[in-house]
């Protein structure tokens, strides 16, 4: 059971370097969602998505991007990357009808140097 | 204001013994939902429990149950006979407005660090 993946688990990014997170999920799931997590706090949303070709901002979508060509895979890009965009970020999906429970994958360890 | 606040940033338990991690929040919506997350040190989300705005029973899975007190506006986690792979940080979280709505997302609290003595 792969539920939601994520791809890479681990990144070192120069200031001002480009990426794509990517995450995918198995689960035909309509909902999904990119958080970031800063040391010692809880998660914060960047971006999510109700469904292939549809995205919105969340809380914190400043310097980033996000695409949703598939219901399977939803990318998040960093352009320019920066100091600040150092956290763990993660991916998740649910149900769009009685989706309570959300699935996470196992989070992107990015560090921006 | 906050709207997910956990007072206990750390909190020791005795192994076997039971443990409640604190949890308010603050909404005016009349239709949301409380999640408690475990994220150990390997970094996973793991969803632990799930109680609605509108559940007249509190929640329970297993060894977890849910202290819903509307009024409140708290719902504590309560773990019976902890173990020690129960050490962990843990979040509460919760979803303003119905589940139907994707934009409906997640607001997590700051955390508790909870460690369990052998």
């Amino acid at each position: 059971n792969a539920g939601v993946t994520q791809t890479p688990k681990f990144r070192i990014l120069k200031i001002g370097q480009s990426m794509t997170l990517q995450c995918t999920q198995d689960m035909n799931h309509n909902y999904m969602y990119w958080y970031r997590q800063d040391p010692g706090m809880g998660l914060k949303l960047i971006y999510y998505s109700v469904g292939a070709g549809i995205t919105d901002k969340g809380e914190v979508p400043n310097g980033y991007n996000v695409s949703r060509s598939t219901t399977e895979d939803f990318p998040l890009r960093l352009e320019l990357a920066a100091p600040s965009q150092t956290s763990v970020y993660f991916c998740a999906s649910r149900q769009q009808v009685s989706g309570n429970t959300i699935y996470f994958g196992e989070g992107s360890w990015l560090t921006v140097v | 204001a906050q709207k997910i606040t956990q007072t206990q940033p750390g909190m020791f338990v005795q192994e076997k013994e039971a443990v409640t991690l604190d949890c308010t929040y603050d909404t005016s919506d009349p239709s949301y939902g409380l999640f408690w997350y475990k994220q150990p040190s390997s970094g996973e989300m793991i969803f632990l429990i799930y109680q609605g705005s509108y559940d007249q029973q509190n929640a329970t899975e297993g060894r977890y149950s849910l202290n819903f007190q509307k009024a409140r506006k708290s719902a504590n986690l309560v773990i019976s006979a902890s173990q020690l792979g129960d050490s962990a940080m843990y979040f509460c979280a919760m979803r303003e407005g119905r589940a139907s709505n994707a934009g409906n997302m997640l607001t997590f609290g700051g955390g508790t660090r909870l460690m369990v003595k052998p």
